[in-house]
């Protein structure tokens, strides 16, 4: 397909488990986000990659979080010892390299902890 | 203050009205303003886009942005039942890749 895929689309886990998720953007979008929005809430921003350059991370709420750009394609973010709190669904975009380019979401992967 | 503001609603509109969805900034630097539509356990889906003052038209929908006032909405005619959705306005802050959200207005379209 041509959007942006996110895998699991569901994930459910038990509190203090690792989970792993993956993000595959639009072809030739060189900008890759991560967002988590929790239920009934807006965007929050966790992580930004762009090219070759050290990512944003200034939106990691904790060090339990982590995301990797593997090739300047596909991501992955990973959390660790999950808690409760970290249920959300999280949301995957990208974009071309310029700043102003609109970004394009995945459909989200639904993470609840049990 | 919040960077990006919207009106939570909901904002209720008869079949066929023009619906206006309003978002205001604070960083009067900001350069380029975004109007996704979510429905409901779906993701953000971008409708709208506008990076100069003045208006912009697609279709039914049109963006309008005053940088002087921080201040930019979106208009929906002919709204349909299937518009009912919640509006996400977004920003770009100046010489930033960083998208600020708002926490959106829901609208409800009523047959």
């Amino acid at each position: 397909g041509a959007g942006v895929s996110q895998s699991p689309s569901n994930k459910v886990t038990e509190k203090g488990k690792d989970v792993e998720l993956r993000c595959d953007p639009i072809s030739g979008h060189t900008a890759l986000y991560w967002y988590r929005q929790s239920l009934g809430q807006g965007l929050e921003f966790l992580i930004y990659f762009q090219g070759n350059s050290a990512p944003d991370k200034s939106g990691l709420p904790s060090d339990r979080f982590s995301a990797e750009r593997t090739g300047g394609s596909v991501s992955t973010l990973t959390i660790q010892r999950t808690q409760q709190e970290d249920s959300a669904v999280y949301l995957c975009a990208s974009s071309w390299g310029n700043s102003n380019q609109p970004q394009h979401f995945g459909d989200g992967t639904r993470l609840s902890i049990l | 203050q919040k960077e990006v503001e919207q009106n939570s609603g909901p904002l209720s509109v008869p079949e066929g009205a023009i619906a206006s969805l309003n978002c205001t900034y604070s960083d009067r630097g900001s350069q380029s303003f975004f109007w996704y539509r979510q429905y409901s356990g779906k993701s953000p889906e971008l409708i709208m886009f506008i990076y100069s003052n003045g208006d912009k038209e697609d279709g039914r929908f049109t963006a309008q942005l005053n940088k002087a006032s921080q201040y930019v909405s979106l208009l929906i005619r002919d709204s349909q039942p299937s518009d009912s959705a919640t509006y996400l306005c977004a920003v770009h802050l100046d010489s930033s890749y960083k998208l600020i959200f708002g926490s959106g207005t829901r609208l409800l379209v009523r047959p």
